[in-house]
């Protein structure tokens, strides 16, 4: 079982430069999510989707975009990337929060970092 | 402000040295209390969902308990292996989509 697949593992970037990050999972669930992991501050969320078509704001949204065009994808997309957005990105899904299914599974994660 | 604190921050432990792990959170109208485990350079790994004070869970060595205002992992007779970081998260009722994740706890048994 695959589960939660997060591209790539590693990432340098310069600032300035956009990339995405990719995050499948193959789990049928309808929630996803993106986190940014810093020393010292804790997961905290970026963006997070409840279904294909739906996307919302976390904590710290500014400097990424998300779409989610199928229940399997969740792609997180960095504008312009600056140093303070270097971190380690871990996406999570699960079944719908607030219905039960609050368990996050999540994936290994990627390591941004931008020069 | 702060919605989640975990202490301590890290924790060194002699193998079979029982001790526990606190999570004390503000908010109001709590959905959910997790626990999740972490590996270095793994994504974290759950481990119980609490959802009122008074509920206990267990697997193996750990044992989480929740209360109205903070929450605690007891780790009995640790083995190396459970040397890792644990996450404390809350889901709040009214933001019912978002979890909130504190800072950690890192232990190691020393063997």
């Amino acid at each position: 079982n695959a589960g939660v697949t997060q591209t790539p593992k590693f990432q340098v970037l310069k600032t300035g430069q956009s990339m995405t990050l990719q995050c499948a999972q193959d789990m049928n669930h309808e929630y996803m999510s993106w986190y940014r992991q810093d020393p010292g501050m804790g997961l905290r969320l970026i963006h997070y989707s409840v279904g294909a078509g739906i996307t919302d704001q976390g904590e710290v949204p500014n400097g990424y975009n998300v779409s989610r065009s199928t229940t399997e994808d969740f792609p997180l997309r960095l504008l312009s990337a600056a140093p303070s957005q270097t971190s380690v990105y871990f996406c999570a899904s699960s079944q719908s929060p607030g219905q039960g299914g609050e368990k996050l599974f999540f994936g290994s994660g990627t390591q941004l970092s931008v020069l | 402000e702060d919605q989640v604190t975990q202490s301590p921050e890290a924790l060194r432990l002699q193998e079979g040295e029982s001790s526990s792990l606190n999570c004390s959170y503000t908010v109001s109208g709590l959905r959910g209390l997790f626990w999740y485990r972490q590996d270095p350079g793994k994504g974290p790994e759950f481990l119980f969902t609490l959802y009122s004070a008074g509920e206990e869970k267990e697997k193996e060595r750990l044992k989480a308990t929740l209360t109205k205002k903070e929450s605690f992992l007891h780790i009995t007779a640790p083995k190396p292996e459970d040397s890792a970081t644990y996450l404390c998260a809350v889901l709040r009722a009214d933001t019912g989509n978002q979890f909130y994740f504190g800072t950690g706890t890192s232990l190691t048994v020393i063997p």
